[in-house]
């Protein structure tokens, strides 16, 4: 059983295109998390839920919206993509703030 | 600014060698740092927390240091074997407020047989 599942694994898509991502996890954990890694490999804090509640929202463009429908899904819509938002996205989650976060296996963006 | 800093170049070494990762961080005071494994391809995996009050955290082949006077945190693995070679990534995150990760860009080790 997968603990963080995102979907799709690969998303290739046209300049201007809106498309979204999907996380679920199954750990019952309260925080789930999004985060892109650039080509340099950083990885970057984007947004965090708490309990459906966002209460981490980093410097991002606005075409970025995730949702939080239940406290297990944390979905990421991007709207009017741009070439420069070609990256890994992860989703992540944690329970507590001694324990580690458990990551999904990425979402490979490429804009075109 | 905050900053992370590790070793961007690729540390090379032979089997059964101990493996010593360091991760240096200016402007920021953590309350909690962790350690990271990423394979290519996949997701980062947790593979240590260790608390500002804390010097020294063990587990299995693996050893955290925190040294918050130096403001530097040395990640080793002993005993080294090829299976341990990939990216280590150190983490921060403050006390008070919410648990925001802030990551260094990792550093690439390379176990040779």
């Amino acid at each position: 059983d997968t603990a963080v599942s995102q979907t799709p694994k690969y998303l290739v898509t046209q300049m201007g295109n809106d498309k979204s991502i999907k996380c679920e996890q199954n750990l019952g954990h309260d925080t789930m998390y999004w985060y892109k890694q650039d080509s340099k490999k950083f990885l970057k804090i984007m947004f965090s839920y708490n309990n459906k509640e966002l209460i981490i929202n980093e410097t991002v463009p606005n075409r970025f919206s995730p949702k939080s429908p239940d406290k297990a899904h944390l979905n990421l819509h991007i709207n009017s993509l741009e070439l420069g938002d070609s990256a890994v996205y992860f989703c992540a989650s944690s329970q507590a703030r001694e324990e580690g976060y458990t990551f999904g296996s990425g979402t490979r963006l490429t804009v075109v | 600014s905050q900053k992370i800093e590790q070793n961007s170049e690729a540390l090379n070494i032979q089997e059964g060698k101990t493996a010593t990762l360091t991760c240096n961080y200016t402007n920021y005071s953590p309350a909690y740092l962790q350690w990271y494994r990423q394979d290519p391809g996949r997701g980062p995996v947790f593979l240590l927390l260790i608390r500002e009050n804390e010097k020294e955290k063990r587990k299995e082949r693996l050893k955290v240091t925190f040294d918050t006077t130096l403001k530097q945190s040395l990640f080793h693995i002993t005993a080294s074997q090829p299976a341990d070679s990939a990216t280590y990534l150190c983490a921060l995150s403050r006390s008070g407020g919410y648990n925001k990760l802030i990551f260094g860009a990792g550093t690439r080790l390379a176990v040779h047989p």
